[in-house]
């Protein structure tokens, strides 16, 4: 079946430092990925998204490049702030025919960003 | 445009009560679905549904829980004879006819069985 595997955390970084968290999959079709985040006590908001190979989704910073060679969708920003701190999940949707389906999501990553 | 909206935001049950719980999609979706997080741990999907039709509910539990969408109102997960292993945040999302692998999630359910 179709699984999202992300880096272990917390991770812990000082402000305006560069960030990378892993994202790698496995899936049967050709899904779409996506990165969600969580702010304490809230929902989930979506980041960015990517459909097909080579898509570069990005928003607020963020940027993740889909990676089918690597299956990866790695999620990365140039300089983090102190209000991105929150849980980063990677998640799949493997609907490749059009149709709904639900999300495949990882176990999420914790983010600390120390000022 | 309002977002997903969940009701209530928690809830606190006895072990064997019911639960229900609510979640309105965004205006002009016509997709729910249902996600289980468990402390610590990523979001399950639980079940998938479109105007009084249950598609997937292949992440649901076989017994004891039951989810519907009638055609007016409300989407309802229910959860009979609660345990405390129930406990979890529920979350509800909705996605559009015309971008269905794009899901908008709402702020969850936050259940504790005592």
């Amino acid at each position: 079946g179709d699984s999202v595997t992300q880096m272990e955390g917390p991770v812990t970084l000082s402000e305006e430092a560069f960030l990378t968290i892993n994202c790698t999959y496995t899936a049967t079709g050709y899904p779409s990925l996506f990165w969600y985040v969580q702010y304490p006590g809230e929902g989930l908001q979506l980041l960015l998204k990517a459909t097909k190979a080579d898509d570069k989704g990005s928003n607020k910073g963020f940027e993740a490049t889909y990676r089918k060679e690597t299956t990866s969708f790695h999620l990365e920003k140039g300089s983090v702030q102190v209000s991105d701190s929150a849980v980063y999940f990677c998640a799949l949707s493997d609907s490749g025919g059009g149709g709904a389906d639900g999300l495949t999501f990882g176990k999420g990553t914790h983010l600390i960003i120390q000022p | 445009n309002a977002g997903v909206m969940q009701n209530p935001r928690h809830l606190v049950r006895r072990r064997g009560q019911e639960a229900r719980l609510r979640c309105s999609p965004m205006k002009g979706h016509s997709h729910v679905y249902w996600y289980r997080q468990l402390p610590e741990e990523g979001l399950k999907f639980m079940v998938y549904l479109q105007k009084e039709n249950i598609i997937d509910e292949s992440g649901m539990p076989k017994e004891r829980f039951s989810a519907e969408f009638p055609k007016e109102g409300p989407s309802i997960l229910r959860i009979q004879q609660v345990v405390r292993g129930d406990s979890a945040a529920y979350f509800c999302a909705s996605s559009p006819p015309s971008v269905v692998d794009t899901q908008y999630f709402g702020p969850g359910t936050r259940l504790t069985v005592l």
